[in-house]
């Protein structure tokens, strides 16, 4: 499809487990964002790449979280040691340009579950 | 620090009727606003955005916004609701420069009733 797709959808993980969440952006996007969203929140910056390199990774909430886009199209999101306070949706966008008013393009999310 | 305020975390009106989803921003440079929608299960779609300019903005789905300098507002309007816009809606802004991050509100819950 054309727009952004993260998979899954949907991930239920076991307190401790590791987890990776997948981010494929508009093809030849340049930048990607990822957003953490709680439940009845507004979308919380993550992180940012540019192609392949991380420029801005200052909303990442702990050091178990990692993440990478070494070839700089599609995005990993990684989280160790799973917490139930990481239960969010997971959002990645992607943008066709660096710029502050070119608008960000968003996949539909994983929601991320920790019991 | 920048922040995007919206008051409201509901707002009902009747189908037909014109509708106002407020929003209120604080930065220090010039901001860059937008508005995005969110429908039950499914992603962030953009509605507009504010750059420079005409301050009245018309965007996606017969919506349009107002940037109040003086009143660093941003307020989504739409001259008569449908109930099919009855979704979640967020306003945000990215400074100019830096790394192009969006600050988000925490949204406001539109309904719309037949």
């Amino acid at each position: 499809g054309a727009g952004v797709s993260q998979s899954p959808r949907y991930k239920v993980a076991k307190r401790g487990q590791d987890v990776a969440l997948r981010c494929d952006p508009i093809s030849g996007h340049v930048s990607l964002f990822w957003y953490q969203q709680a439940l009845g929140q507004g979308p919380e910056f993550l992180t940012y790449f540019q192609n392949e390199a991380q420029l801005d990774k200052s909303g990442l909430p702990s050091d178990r979280f990692f993440a990478e886009r070494p070839e700089g199209s599609v995005s990993t999101l990684k989280i160790q040691r799973t917490q139930q306070e990481d239960s969010a949706v997971y959002l990645c966008a992607s943008s066709a340009r660096q710029g502050a008013g070119t608008e960000a393009f968003f996949g539909q999310g994983t929601r991320l579950t920790v019991v | 620090a920048q922040s995007v305020a919206q008051p409201e975390d509901q707002v009902n009106v009747a189908e037909g009727n014109p509708l106002t989803v407020k929003c209120t921003y604080s930065v220090s440079g010039n901001p860059y606003l937008f508005w995005y929608v969110q429908y039950p299960n499914r992603g962030l779609q953009f509605l507009l955005k504010y750059i420079t300019g005409d301050n009245l903005v018309k965007g996606s789905y017969g919506f349009e916004a107002e940037f109040n300098k003086s009143q660093t507002s941003f307020h989504l309007k739409k001259p008569s609701a449908l109930v099919s816009d009855s979704a979640l809606y967020f306003c945000a802004v990215r400074l100019s420069g830096g790394y192009n991050k969006l600050i988000f509100g925490a949204g406001t819950r539109l309904a719309v009733h037949p």
